[in-house]
């Protein structure tokens, strides 16, 4: 069976501060990661993917991930936080090989609140 | 339509009625998914459709739920005899152009708020 935790129920970070959000994840045969972003009252929109290559992936508003497979790590990073980054993002996986189809798995979600 | 439409957005229901919320995924995507997002909860997997094969239900919480899939299309998700429990925002989601793989991203509708009192 496939899983991701995301094991920070919140991270707080100042303004024009790097901030990172944790995602490890389990899987059978190789995954597909994905981090989604929620602001309130929307709907959850995409940010960025791994699927196979460079371990370093850039996705939208500035953010990026680095897959590490030895960790079984995805953490989403972004150089410079904005107060207009706080909201609640999820990682997600899919196992390839689980012949499962394309399910989608995700974690429980970070609350990321950015100060001034 | 350009994106996933859930309908109705908002829905305020008596304990014991039955509710049916639809899905309609962007067109030609042969995946679709039901989550379902309790206050301040994360992401609670429902059931999920792929093409013609069997739908995954391992998530329905109850025989209260069910769901279908008509046409490779439109999805509605049934609620029997609703509880307060019940209460959350179900969110539909869509991915996987025909002839792709795997690999694509799903994209999410708006969710319809459902209110159980």
């Amino acid at each position: 069976a496939q899983s991701v935790a995301q094991p920070e129920d919140q991270v707080n970070v100042a303004e024009g501060n790097p901030l990172t959000v944790k995602c490890t994840y389990s899987v059978s045969g190789n995954p597909y990661l994905f981090w989604y972003v929620q602001y309130p009252n929307r709907g959850l929109q995409f940010l960025l993917k791994y699927i196979t290559g460079d371990n370093l992936v850039k996705g939208s508003y500035g953010f990026e991930a680095e897959f590490n497979k030895s960790q079984t790590s995805f953490h989403l990073k972004k150089p410079s936080a904005l107060v207009s980054d706080s909201a609640l993002y999820f990682c997600a996986v899919r196992d390839i090989l689980t012949g499962g189809g394309n399910k989608l798995t995700f974690g429980t979600g970070t609350q990321l609140k950015v100060e001034l | 339509g350009a994106g996933v439409s859930q309908s109705p957005s908002n829905k305020v229901t008596e304990k014991g009625k039955d509710v049916e919320l639809r899905c309609d995924p962007i067109s030609g995507h042969t995946a679709l998914y039901w989550y379902r997002q309790s206050l301040g909860q994360g992401l609670e997997f429902l059931i999920y459709f792929q093409g013609n094969s069997a739908p995954d239900k391992s998530g329905l919480p109850s025989d209260r739920f069910s769901a279908e899939r008509t046409g490779g299309s439109v999805s509605t998700l049934t609620i029997q005899r609703t509880q307060q429990e019940d209460s959350a925002v179900y969110l539909c989601a869509s991915s996987s152009p025909r002839g792709s793989g795997p690999n694509t991203e799903a994209f999410f509708g708006q969710g319809t708020r459902l209110t159980v009192v």
